[in-house]
């Protein structure tokens, strides 16, 4: 199985800020990889695929970034519904498989 | 937009079978891929698997030998199958639509309990 590491596993961050989310493949995935946003209670919800198509409707401060192994998740400009948990998932090999998630706490 | 809803029991007795139903509405189950995951009580999430609505399917190997997924389409309804249950298998479980790349939408999730 592709193992999906992802970095770090919480942060702390202020309204206004640029934060960063790391996810990292144990192979190579070319761009196959997608990030969600999960809130409290709620299902994940789809940010961003083929690392780095934003999701009609998802806001413009989100882009994803990355090929191969290595890929990013940028926030601009922090907002308060932004505050949630974070996972990304490789969709090139089966069984697909999710990061362990970043939670983006105040 | 495509809508996705779980139902089946809450709770299920370790060894017994668990059964779930995603029903689908505002759009039609023809011609696409659906999914089933899972989210653990820690947070993680699992691919439990996939099935086209011809019915063909995959499964994630680490469940293959319990697991079992089919599909009605007159009812736009598809349908996850987990025999010989443990309290391993307690999860929100998840149907969501399966893209290319990633799925969506998902279903609001339905928790089920493995306990006696």
């Amino acid at each position: 199985d592709i193992q999906v590491t992802q970095s770090p596993s919480s942060m702390s961050a202020s309204v206004g800020d640029k934060v960063t989310i790391t996810c990292r493949a144990s192979q190579g995935i070319a761009n196959w990889l997608a990030w969600y946003q999960q809130k409290p209670g709620k299902a994940p919800k789809l940010l961003i695929f083929a690392a780095s198509t934003l999701q009609s409707g998802v806001p413009s401060r989100f882009s994803g970034s990355g090929s191969g192994t290595d890929f990013t998740l940028t926030i601009n400009n922090l907002q308060p519904e932004d505050f949630a948990i974070y996972y990304c998932q490789q969709a090139h090999t089966f069984p697909l498989t999710f990061g362990g998630g970043t939670k983006l706490e105040v | 937009q495509v809508q996705l809803h779980e139902s089946g029991p809450g709770l299920v007795k370790p060894s017994e079978t668990l059964s779930l139903t995603c029903t689908v509405s505002n759009g039609s189950i023809n011609n696409y891929y659906w999914t089933w995951i899972r989210q653990f009580p820690g947070k993680g999430l699992e691919w439990i698997g996939y099935i086209y609505y011809t019915g063909s399917t995959n499964y994630n190997p680490s469940l293959k030998s319990r697991l079992t997924m089919s599909v009605d389409t007159s009812k736009n309804q598809f349908s996850l199958t987990l025999t010989s249950v443990t309290a391993a298998d307690t999860a929100i479980y998840y149907c969501a639509q399966r893209r290319p790349r990633s799925f969506d939408p998902w279903g609001q999730g339905t928790l089920v309990i493995v306990s006696s």
